[in-house]
């Protein structure tokens, strides 16, 4: 069975800092990676997304995160949060099979002071 | 980006009544759809998978016949949480897999949510 953790559940950071957000995976096997963000009142939305190809990924609002498979990690990073960033991020794996069936973490609440 | 409606979105009911909440994939085909439960400050905790055509997939320790889940079309799947109890109020959310997710990388689009309040 696959599993997910976000090492962090609650962040605060001011405005212009640095993020990074970890998220460690327990599967053996190929994987897709997610960021999930889910914004103050809105539904969950994919901020990015990992199954092939270079692991440096980028996405939405300046986010980036790194598979290392060597790790087993794939941590968020953003070099500089706005107060608009702050929101509850969510971690997920996949096994890339049919069923699609996605592994969450607990999440991380992350709050940016202005 | 592809849109997955959930209504309704907030719902109160009395205790023993049943609720329905729908799940509805707007501008794509949808085989595959998620149901979770969400606590407050929790992670999604995944209920079941519904197929279109097929019976649900339930997670362990998820009572099938106290959440009645119904994939009828592409579009459209639907839970139902049969004879309520306070204890199923809950942030309910639904997820949607792509049909056309050709490179199979699993991405899910998400509803709004539907919070139920049983009384």
């Amino acid at each position: 069975a696959q599993s997910v953790s976000q090492h962090n559940h609650h962040v605060i950071l001011s405005e212009a800092a640095s993020l990074e957000l970890g998220c460690n995976y327990s599967y053996g096997g190929t994987v897709n990676l997610f960021w999930y963000v889910q914004y103050p009142g809105q539904h969950l939305q994919l901020l990015l997304k990992y199954f092939s190809g270079d692991p440096l990924v980028k996405g939405i609002k300046g986010f980036e995160a790194e598979f290392i498979k060597s790790k087993f990690s794939f941590n968020l990073r953003k070099p500089s949060v706005q107060w608009s960033d702050t929101a509850e991020y969510f971690c997920a794996v996949n096994a890339g099979t049919n069923a699609g069936k996605s592994t969450f973490g607990d999440g991380t609440t992350l709050t940016v002071k202005p | 980006g592809a849109v997955v409606s959930q209504h309704p979105s907030r719902v109160i009911c009395k205790s023993g009544t049943s609720v329905k909440i729908e799940c509805r994939s707007l501008d794509f085909q949808a085989t595959t759809m998620f149901w979770y439960r969400q606590f407050p400050k929790q992670s999604l905790m995944l209920m079941a998978t519904s197929n279109e055509g097929s019976k649900a997939t339930y997670e362990q320790g998820v009572e099938k016949d106290k959440f009645l889940i119904n994939h009828a079309s592409l579009t459209l799947s639907t839970l139902t949480v049969t004879s309520a109890h306070p204890e199923d109020s809950s942030f309910y959310i639904c997820s949607a897999r792509d049909f056309a997710d050709h490179l199979n990388t699993g991405e899910l689009f998400f509803g709004e949510g539907s919070r139920l309040t049983v009384l």
